[in-house]
């Protein structure tokens, strides 16, 4: 089955500086990849997700890479802003199913 | 769009008694929907997956006749904890996948946060 691993765990970044979240996954036919951002006491929103026909997705200051060959895709966010910390999930599909499993999480702190 | 609705927002129930959290697609037609746990400072873990019209399919460990789902119809699935515990103190999210064969994408509620006294 899937496996999802998620780094790091905690990120502490300037305000204006670029955060980088990277997750691995272990189903090499897992094909959609998405990003959820979790304030505190919210259900997960989805931000950006990737499929696995493409390699590199943007939405103004956040963007997803996705390695297939190694297995692993990244969140990137510029120009970081302290409405940006909170917790961020990876997720990946179960293999054959539309099930997620998401990565262990990553507790992002912009510091003004 | 793609707007997913909780009830209750949060619920304090006593030991043994029984509590329904709903689940609904507000804007889209969701055939699909998971329920979720979340404990404190950790990652989501599926419980059980909702099919609209049939029996729910519950992960490993999940006790299908303590959370009991239902899915009546395409935008509501209704999650029953059935006797609870202390232990079920816990924070329940439920998402939907809109109905299509290539719809991956999964639109979470806000959660509800269960405390059993």
């Amino acid at each position: 089955g899937e496996n999802v691993e998620q780094h790091p765990s905690t990120l502490s970044v300037q305000e204006g500086d670029s955060a980088v979240i990277k997750c691995t996954y272990s189903d090499s036919a897992s094909n959609y990849f998405p990003w959820y951002k979790q304030e505190l006491g919210k259900g997960p929103q989805l931000i950006i997700d990737i499929r696995s026909n493409v390699g590199e997705k943007k939405d103004q200051r956040i963007a997803v890479t996705l390695n297939k060959t190694a297995k692993h895709f990244s969140l990137h966010i510029t120009e970081t802003q302290p409405e940006d910390s909170a917790v961020y999930f990876c997720a990946a599909p179960f293999s054959g199913t539309y099930k997620y499993i998401f990565g262990t999480g990553t507790r992002l702190k912009v510091l003004a | 769009g793609a707007v997913v609705s909780q009830h209750p927002s949060w619920v304090i129930c006593k030991s043994g008694t029984s509590v329904k959290i709903e689940c609904r697609s507000l804007d889209f037609q969701a055939t699909t929907m998971f329920w979720y746990r979340q404990f404190p400072k950790q990652s989501l873990m599926l419980m059980a997956t909702s099919n609209e019209g049939s029996k729910a399919t519950y992960e490993q460990g999940v006790e299908k006749d303590k959370f009991l789902i239902n899915h009546a119809s395409l935008t509501l699935s209704t999650l029953t904890v059935t006797s609870a515990h202390p232990e079920d103190s816990s924070f329940y999210i439920c998402s939907a996948r809109e109905t299509g064969p290539s719809s991956y994408e999964q639109y979470f509620g806000p959660g509800t946060r269960l405390t059993v006294t």
